[in-house]
């Protein structure tokens, strides 16, 4: 595909649930970023991979929220417990380095709605 | 940390007019500051960005500003269309790979 894609697109569970967020780069993308927009606000960071590994998890609420990117292509944002709070959409954002200033890229989102 | 902040929440304009969104930084090590415009259910899209070493940039209808001592940005839309119409992000990055710190968004709403 030519951008970067995310499922599933809109996504309703019941708290204390888990849910698994699928982020799809652009083919090539090394860096892949997770971001969470809640409704009027501008998407707040929450983790980044640099090929594989996790470059930066300082945006991660807290530990029922982790991200894995096991053969530095597709990742997946992974939500335990959730709660009515985590109602957000999850951005997924890639690029490369070639990239004039590694301008990131972003999928459609995820709606997550936690009844 | 670097906080961004975003002014006005809202800006309507007529057709034809001048659109302004200012923005502010708190890191002095920030050194790239993309704008990005999201129109409603879609994803951001990056519409013009700008590096620490320039003070303006300009790309058809749209330009920043920067002004680095004061640590802020402004993105300016000028003959504005009804297209224009979004939200749109100002944000900032200290380092070549990490995580862009945004803004609040403005509405901006052009009326014919």
């Amino acid at each position: 595909g030519a951008g970067v894609s995310q499922t599933p697109s809109n996504k309703v569970t019941e708290k204390g649930k888990y849910v698994e967020l699928r982020c799809d780069p652009i083919s090539g993308h090394t860096a892949l970023y997770w971001y969470r927009q809640s409704l009027g606000q501008g998407p707040e960071f929450l983790i980044y991979f640099q090929g594989t590994g996790a470059a930066d998890d300082s945006g991660l609420p807290n530990d029922r929220f982790f991200a894995v990117r096991p053969e530095g292509s597709v990742s997946t944002l992974k939500i335990q417990r959730t709660e009515r709070g985590d109602s957000a959409v999850y951005l997924c954002a890639s690029s490369f380095p070639g990239l004039p200033h590694n301008e990131q890229f972003f999928g459609p989102g995820t709606r997550l709605t936690v009844l | 940390g670097e906080n961004v902040e975003q002014h006005p929440s809202t800006l309507s304009v007529q057709e034809g007019d001048s659109a302004v969104i200012k923005c502010t930084y708190s890191d002095s090590a920030s050194n790239y500051f993309p704008w990005y415009k999201q129109e409603l259910g879609k994803r951001p899209q990056l519409i013009i960005d700008i590096r620490s070493n320039v003070g303006e940039k300009k790309d058809q209808r749209i330009a920043v500003t920067l002004n680095k001592t004061a640590k802020h940005f402004s993105l300016h839309i000028t003959e504005t269309q009804p297209e224009d119409s979004a939200v749109y992000f100002c944000a900032a990055k200290t380092d070549s790979w990490g995580k862009l710190q945004f803004g609040a968004g403005t509405q901006v709403v052009v009326t014919p």
